[in-house]
């Protein structure tokens, strides 16, 4: 167990709806980030936040928002979804600076029908 | 933007055997290279990771070799075993940036 927790596990959607993904950090990581894994390709970056605040930003998509709150949960929104969204979205949390290691959350399993 | 190259995709062993999965990064201020095992359906998890400062650095069967100049580095597993089937990912990272992965590597330990 890396510390790192996501919700739900699994959700299955029609397409044009919208999701929320939740993560939560290991305790007292300041940095998460999410990341899209699909069936024919690797890990792919979308998002860093850092205490609050947009850090870097990868290949995410103008459909797809995220944001981390106060107490550092963070929440990726994705709209007006699409078949090709299907994927495996997972979220990892680092302490930020020096403390780089990124320990990565169980993911969340998105199927858009 | 930093740009990770893995190789091979794929990699079939026999239990006992060596393996070893190299990768290529093009960013020159990258400093710091994990490597993660990823088993079907669950999370990549860290296996080993190095700084830009150290050279090679080992734990138990599994080692990490890096080259500054070649921009390159490489995980070598030892005597493996099939509980080491998994795929694996090497990344890259300059200080403070976001990790870049590499494709990934199937490997297969077969009995």
């Amino acid at each position: 167990d890396s510390g790192v927790t996501q919700t739900p596990k699994h959700l299955i959607t029609a397409t044009g709806q919208r999701v929320t993904l939740r993560c939560s950090p290991r305790s007292g990581d300041l940095s998460v980030y999410w990341y899209q894994q699909s069936l024919d390709q690797g890990l792919q970056f979308l998002i860093q936040y850092y205490n609050g605040e947009e850090r870097a930003k990868g290949n995410i998509l103008e459909r797809f928002s995220a944001q981390q709150f106060p107490d550092l949960h963070s929440e990726l929104n994705l709209s007006s979804l699409e078949l090709g969204d299907s994927a495996l979205y997972f979220c990892a949390s680092s302490g930020g600076g020096a403390r780089e290691t990124q320990y990565f959350g169980p993911g969340t399993r998105l199927l858009v029908l | 933007g930093e740009n990770v190259e893995q190789h091979p995709s794929t990699l079939s062993v026999q239990e006992g055997d060596s393996a070893v999965i190299k990768c290529t990064y093009s960013d020159s201020a990258s400093n710091y290279f994990p490597w993660y095992k990823q088993e079907l359906g669950k999370r990549p998890q860290l296996i080993i990771d190095i700084r830009s400062n150290v050279g090679e650095k080992k734990d138990q069967r599994i080692a990490v070799t890096l080259n500054k100049t070649a921009k390159h580095f490489s995980l070598h597993i030892t005597e493996t075993q099939p509980e080491d089937s998994a795929v694996y990912f090497c990344a890259a990272r300059a200080r403070y940036g976001k990790l870049t992965f590499g494709q990934g590597t199937i490997l297969t330990v077969h009995p």
